[in-house]
């Protein structure tokens, strides 16, 4: 089963517009929720993370709001520009889970010109 | 530089030969982790360790052994590798658990393929 439910699969935004990417979470018990970004040949890098303690973090950009009550969080990225294309993974974590991360599917996004 | 490093970056291989995976870390952290990515299913633990001799499995463990004789070294091994373990492979570490300790880095990654 899919502890944490990312959509959508794939994203097309012209420059300049905003990007919007959802998650959902089962695990009341997660307390950690980046998101990280993967360009192509690349590993993951941590992009911004955020815990339940705030409902919303905004870095540059890139801002996740969070909502405990709905078990759901989004990754917003205003004023997208072509180098903003890449993977975008959701994920979530324990305190005391050794930093076990549990991942979304993924959706990958296209910023065109 | 602070860096995961994984060798190689690319690998294909027959059915059955055993082959290991390696992956090292210049930065002094506790924890490292092992992880599969597939289409569709995003990026899967697959073991991870706590400290030097102390592992335990993730969520797809089956097929893979992991070792951890020094802080530094987390190898991957495959000691029967069958296609179904083709995939795309990152070795991650962090420092520890809470706040901030809890960013994973990850290395290059490892494509396989297994035939």
């Amino acid at each position: 089963q899919q502890q944490v439910k990312q959509s959508p699969q794939s994203l097309i935004v012209q420059k300049g517009g905003i990007s919007i990417i959802n998650c959902a979470y089962e695990n009341t018990a997660f307390d950690y929720f980046p998101w990280y970004q993967q360009f192509p040949g690349k590993g993951p890098a941590l992009l911004i993370a955020i815990r339940p303690d705030v409902s919303e973090k905004k870095e540059g950009r890139f801002t996740i709001s969070f909502n405990k009550s709905a078990k759901q969080f989004s990754l917003h990225i205003m004023d997208s520009q072509p180098g903003d294309s890449a993977t975008y993974f959701c994920a979530a974590s324990k305190e005391g889970g050794y930093n076990k991360l549990i991942f979304g599917a993924g959706t990958r996004l296209a910023v065109h010109p | 530089e602070a860096q995961v490093t994984q060798n190689p970056r690319y690998l294909i291989t027959v059915t059955g030969k055993k082959l290991t995976v390696t992956c090292s870390q210049n930065m002094n952290h506790e924890y490292m982790s092992w992880y599969r990515q597939d289409p569709g299913l995003g990026l899967r633990q697959i073991y991870y360790s706590m400290n030097v001799e102390v592992t335990d499995k993730g969520d797809v463990p089956e097929g893979y052994k992991v070792s951890r004789k020094e802080k530094r070294n987390f190898p991957l091994i495959l000691e029967s590798p069958s296609p179904n373990q083709t995939s795309l492979y990152f070795c991650a570490s962090s420092p520890g658990t809470g706040g901030d300790s809890t960013e994973a880095f990850f290395g290059q990654g490892t494509r396989l393929t297994v035939v």
